[in-house]
């Protein structure tokens, strides 16, 4: 049984410029979440996509961006990026409807550079 | 404002001892805990969770306390191994299944031989 798989693993790019990042769930979960984990802190919660739709957001500006596939696969768009958009982007995934005890479960992430 | 803390970047133990990481949470609102361990380039894996009707959660080697009234949870490992070398991070959030984990900064943790 796959986990939750990410793509690419890395990733250099310039000020200004735009990137997608990628995400498979762990089979039978629905549900997809994406942090963001900069150098020396824990990962902070970006937003979280169920049913092709955006249900959650963090405490992060509109040039982040997501997708939901019907495949629950997702995407991560970050625009106009900036130095401190460097960090680990992290990708949980989860089954809706398992109740309150129910786990994330992560992948193993994309190492962002932005120079 | 951090809801979690870690306050112990690094610890160090000895392989065979116990091994004791603490966080503190200040949203009283929280009523679900985790603790997520990860290896360099690899995402946290899920360790051990404790929800707040209980005080102690035990699995193996892994057990973790929770004490309400001071919004302090701790994670023990007895016996410590080398493969227990790992970043820990603890992750809280309300009782509600699809609510976003706020995580601390995390603790390194070193098992010496």
């Amino acid at each position: 049984d796959a986990g939750v798989t990410q793509s690419p693993t890395h990733l250099i790019k310039t000020r200004g410029q735009q990137v997608t990042l990628r995400c498979s769930p762990k089979s039978g979960h629905d549900t997809v979440s994406w942090y963001q984990q900069a150098l020396g802190q824990g990962p902070q919660f970006i937003f979280q996509y169920y049913e092709e739709e955006e249900r959650q957001r963090g405490n992060f500006p509109d040039r982040f961006s997501g997708h939901q596939f019907p495949n629950y696969s997702s995407e991560l768009n970050v625009n106009a990026l900036l130095l401190g958009d460097s960090a680990l982007y992290l990708c949980a995934s989860l089954a809706s409807g398992t109740g309150w005890t129910d786990t994330q479960y992560f992948g193993p992430g994309t190492r962002l550079t932005v120079l | 404002d951090q809801q979690v803390k870690q306050n112990s970047p690094s610890l160090s133990v000895q392989e065979g001892r116990i091994s004791i990481l603490n966080c503190d949470y200040t949203n009283s609102m929280f009523d679900y805990f985790l603790w997520y361990k990860k290896y360099p380039a690899e995402g946290p894996t899920f360790l051990i969770s404790i929800s707040s009707i209980k005080d102690k959660n035990e699995d193996g080697r892994f057990t973790v306390f929770l004490n309400k009234s001071a919004k302090h949870l701790s994670l023990h490992i007895v016996p410590s191994q080398p493969g227990d070398s790992a970043v820990y991070f603890c992750a809280a959030r309300p009782n509600s299944g699809n609510t976003p984990l706020v995580f601390g900064k995390g603790t390194r943790l070193s098992v010496i031989a």
